[in-house]
């Protein structure tokens, strides 16, 4: 299968700006996505990035591609508690999703 | 409420005791699929379903079977469970970019 790699752990600051990174290895992939899984949750969709793109804003939310590099970002500006959670970034390629190990983000009060 | 619902939400098994995990989904939704989740290795899709009587290997299929007889509904089955099944399971729907994940089933197999 596809490789999806991502760091396993992160620690902020509240208040500051997050950066959970994420490569991939299937150049044909359509769908790039960041879920969210908060503990004893499934998984929430937070946004997608459609392939063509090289950035998606929303709200605090900031979706980098570089397609190139094959390198996925996800910025959270103004961290806040709330906010701890694992982050999965996510591919498609053909009808199969390919998750990465997830990044645990603990914010710090 | 649009939902994924899974059961049961936990379970402790023996090893070789067939187990059925119960996914239905009331979105009308084509796609499902089914998921494990172990510590390091993030998700890993097991069998996926572009629609009734329409199923695919995933990344990891081996001990697992699946069927699709009705659109809403897409049962994972363990026929002889073994302890490195041993997992969080998730059900997932979707149509077009969403994915609807249910709440997990965690899995002990003794």
């Amino acid at each position: 299968g596809e490789d999806v790699e991502q760091s396993l752990f992160l620690s902020v600051r509240e208040g500051d700006s997050s950066v959970i990174n994420c490569t991939y290895t299937d150049s044909s992939s359509t769908y790039l996505y960041w879920y969210k899984q908060e503990p004893g949750a499934g998984l929430q969709l937070l946004t997608y990035i459609f392939s063509n793109m090289d950035m998606k804003q929303d709200q605090r939310l900031t979706v980098l591609l570089n397609k190139k590099d094959k390198h996925l970002s996800l910025r959270i500006a103004d961290t806040q508690t709330g906010d701890s959670a694992i982050y999965f970034c996510a591919e498609t390629s053909g009808n199969q999703f390919y998750f990465g190990t997830g990044t645990s983000l603990t914010v710090i009060p | 409420e649009a939902q994924v619902t899974q059961n049961p939400r936990y379970l402790i098994t023996v090893t070789g005791k067939k187990l059925t995990v119960t996914c239905s989904q009331n979105m009308n939704h084509e796609y499902m699929s089914w998921y494990r989740q172990d510590p390091g290795l993030g998700l890993r899709q097991i069998y996926y379903s572009m629609n009734v009587e329409v199923t695919d290997k995933g990344d990891v299929p081996e001990g697992y079977k699946v069927s699709r007889k009705e659109k809403r509904n897409f049962p994972l089955i363990l026929e002889s469970p073994s302890p490195n099944q041993t997992s969080l399971y998730f059900c997932a729907s979707s149509q077009g970019t969403t994915q609807y994940f249910g709440p997990g089933t965690r899995l002990l197999v003794l």
